[in-house]
């Protein structure tokens, strides 16, 4: 059974478009993560949602809104997508904020 | 943002030679977390060292916590082609992991 999952694998679509990344968990943790990691493979936090609530929000443009329904699932939808957003967003989870991270397989995001 | 700063950025090494990645921060560290990601994969939790001057072994891979808290190290001895990867320090500020920019290890056969 995958841990942390995430849909969908790769995403090609059009600047201008809306779309959103789906991620669950099935680790009973408490905290989930939205990573960004561009081209030369920087790796940077995005959101962070404790038990549902949003705990962490860096300086990520207003396009970005993360939602969380429930503990075990943390999505992720852009709107007005631009040729920058183009990068493999990674979903991550935690038992508690700032412990070990178990990251999803990714979503590879194309925006032409 | 906070960026950790990570060296190398690449290293290419004959399999059997040993491998090094240093990570240094301007601040001192609660604690530093390690991982590694291989070719087109996702980051994967390797250790998280906490206490100055710690030191922790994974087989082959050995890790340490400077004194001071504000730099670490990685350590592969005789490296294996499935040492490839890109290795990084994640250091954690108030429940925020800043990652390092990676160190990118090819391993030749």
């Amino acid at each position: 059974d995958t841990a942390v999952s995430q849909t969908p694998k790769y995403l090609v679509t059009q600047m201008g478009n809306d779309k959103s990344i789906k991620c669950e968990q099935n680790l009973g943790h408490d905290t989930m993560y939205w990573y960004k990691q561009d081209s030369k493979k920087f790796l940077k936090i995005m959101f962070s949602y404790n038990n549902k609530e949003l705990i962490i929000n860096e300086t990520v443009p207003n396009r970005f809104s993360p939602k969380s329904p429930d503990k075990a699932h943390l999505n992720l939808h852009i709107n007005s997508l631009e040729l920058g957003d183009s990068a493999v967003y990674f979903c991550a989870s935690s038992q508690a904020p700032g412990e070990t991270q178990y990251f999803g397989p990714g979503t590879r995001l194309l925006v032409l | 943002g906070q960026q950790v700063m990570q060296i190398p950025q690449y290293q290419h090494v004959q399999e059997g030679e040993d491998f090094t990645t240093y990570c240094n921060s301007s601040t001192t560290l609660s604690n530093i977390q390690w991982y590694k990601q291989r070719p087109g994969g996702h980051p994967v939790f390797l250790i998280q060292l906490v206490k100055s001057g710690e030191v922790k072994k994974q087989k082959r891979l050995t890790f340490q916590f400077g004194e001071a808290k504000k730099n670490s190290s990685l350590h592969i001895t005789a490296t294996q082609t499935t040492d490839v990867g890109t290795y990084f320090c994640a250091e954690e500020n108030f429940n925020k992991f800043y990652f390092g920019s990676g160190t990118k290890l090819n391993v030749k056969p």
